[in-house]
């Protein structure tokens, strides 16, 4: 069984601010972790993803997210905001072993505002 | 070149109706899937297929049928179309069936109204 949450449904920055975005995850496996980004009325687009390598993970548009095993944690971070960051994100949660059919499970989801 | 492609993008539709979804990928992916978007943006798997073979299937009302006719090709065919199926369907597909390990490619939705 795997279960994500993500501890807040709206965060609001001001531009050039930190960004951070909080999500623990439940896994009975070994679990692989993302964070998806989706803009208004548009796709979803992969931001990053940890799969058992390096625990610090670097993704797009200077995102980066750390996993945290001992806190069941992977939180998603920017140093400096901008207002194109603006848009709804979601940890993800998996089973990161091979030769397994695996199943995405989605947080609930997190709105980024920017504001000036 | 887009890689998962769905189309229609938008459809809008009256209850009782029969409608498709189609989705291809041109990756070489063996194995896609169904997501369904609700109206508070909650994402949750319906089916998946590796290689035109069933491999999940969630707790999905029957009238939601899917079709696999070649591994690049993953349709989604809803019956009797009720309000409630109004959502945001994603197609996405992976390498394999082991997707946390390989990573996932979505499309860009398809927006299906129903009224």
């Amino acid at each position: 069984a795997q279960s994500v949450t993500q501890l807040d449904s709206h965060v609001s920055v001001s531009e050039g601010t930190p960004v951070l975005l909080r999500c623990n995850y439940s896994s009975s496996y070994s679990p692989s972790l993302f964070w998806y980004v989706q803009h208004p009325n548009k796709g979803l687009q992969l931001l990053l993803k940890y799969t058992s390598a390096a625990t610090l993970v670097k993704g797009i548009n200077g995102f980066e997210a750390e996993f945290k095993k001992s806190e069941t944690s992977f939180h998603l971070t920017k140093p400096s905001a901008h207002m194109s960051d603006a848009a709804e994100y979601f940890c993800v949660v998996t089973r990161s072993d091979t030769g397994t059919a695996s199943k995405l499970t989605f947080g609930t989801g997190t709105r980024l505002q920017v504001t000036l | 070149d887009t890689a998962v492609s769905q189309t229609p993008k938008y459809l809008v539709t009256q209850m009782g109706n029969d409608k498709s979804i189609k989705c291809e990928q041109n990756l070489g992916h063996d194995t896609m899937y169904w997501y369904k978007q609700d109206s508070k943006k909650f994402l949750k798997i319906m089916f998946s297929y590796n290689n035109k073979e069933l491999i999940i299937n969630e707790t999905v009302p029957n009238r939601f049928s899917p079709k696999s006719p070649d591994k690049a090709h993953l349709n989604l065919h809803i019956n009797s179309l009720e309000l409630g199926d109004s959502a945001v369907y994603f197609c996405a597909s992976s390498q394999a069936v082991s997707g946390g390990y390989y990573g996932y490619t979505f499309g860009s939705g398809t927006r299906l109204t129903v009224v």
